[in-house]
């Protein structure tokens, strides 16, 4: 597509659920990121992803976050037991090389745990 | 570590003025990127620069310009004839080996309003 696509923008969940948000990023771009974003706050770094494997995770919180890219396209970012906590925004990104070059990012899942 | 500060929270102009964004920066190594982002009210994260470390030359874009100090370990933004359009919120941000380039360090962001 033409740009990152997340979906959804907005979700609403309990605490204790589960969650999946969708992260579809730029065709042929070979770099994924999934970082968060809290009211007030700078985008956090959770996790990156070279292809298919997570290169860098040492940004997930817990163990109750997981993020799957499985064909190195669509990423997956996943979290279990939700907490009012985790309530941010969610931003994927992608990138067609890595080095530390400019990002370009999705608008982001608002996620708001009750 | 990497650390990245914007002490400016919010800052607010009237149309046509020129505004300065700062940033300060922390890391340990000598190679590191450096960036600055702009997320308006609809929140999609815009990339506007990335300067290497070895390029301490200032760049400018249209009304945009920046100036890059290593010696204050500052990367600030200044925007000329600020307009309504610029109003967002501005990340400064830094990545460095420490995150092998690829995890990248955000200030806290600077709110710009512009005022008609």
């Amino acid at each position: 597509g033409a740009g990152v696509s997340q979906t959804p923008s907005n979700k609403v969940t309990e605490k204790g659920k589960y969650v999946e948000l969708r992260c579809d990023p730029i065709s042929g771009h070979t770099a994924l990121y999934w970082y968060r974003q809290s009211l007030g706050q700078g985008p956090e770094f959770l996790i990156y992803f070279q292809g298919t494997g997570a290169a860098d995770d040492s940004g997930l919180p817990n163990d109750r976050f997981f993020a799957v890219r499985p064909e190195g396209s669509v990423s997956t970012l996943k979290i279990q037991r939700t907490e009012r906590g985790d309530s941010a925004v969610y931003l994927c990104a992608s990138s067609s090389q890595g080095q530390g070059n400019g990002y370009t990012f999705g608008s982001g899942t608002r996620l708001t745990v009750v | 570590a990497q650390k990245v500060t914007q002490a400016q929270t919010e800052i607010s102009v009237v149309e046509k003025e020129d505004v300065t964004l700062d940033c300060v920066y922390e890391t340990r190594d000598t190679t590191y990127y450096l960036f600055w982002y702009k997320q308006p009210p609809s929140g999609e994260l815009v990339f506007l620069i990335r300067r290497n470390s070895f390029d301490e030359q200032n760049e400018i874009s249209g009304r945009y310009s920046w100036n890059f100090q290593k010696s204050t370990s500052s990367f600030n933004f200044t925007i000329t004839a600020s307009q309504v359009v610029d109003s967002a919120v501005y990340f400064c941000a830094l990545s460095d080996p420490s995150g092998g380039y690829q995890k990248v360090t955000f200030g806290t962001g600077t709110k710009l309003q512009v005022i008609p």
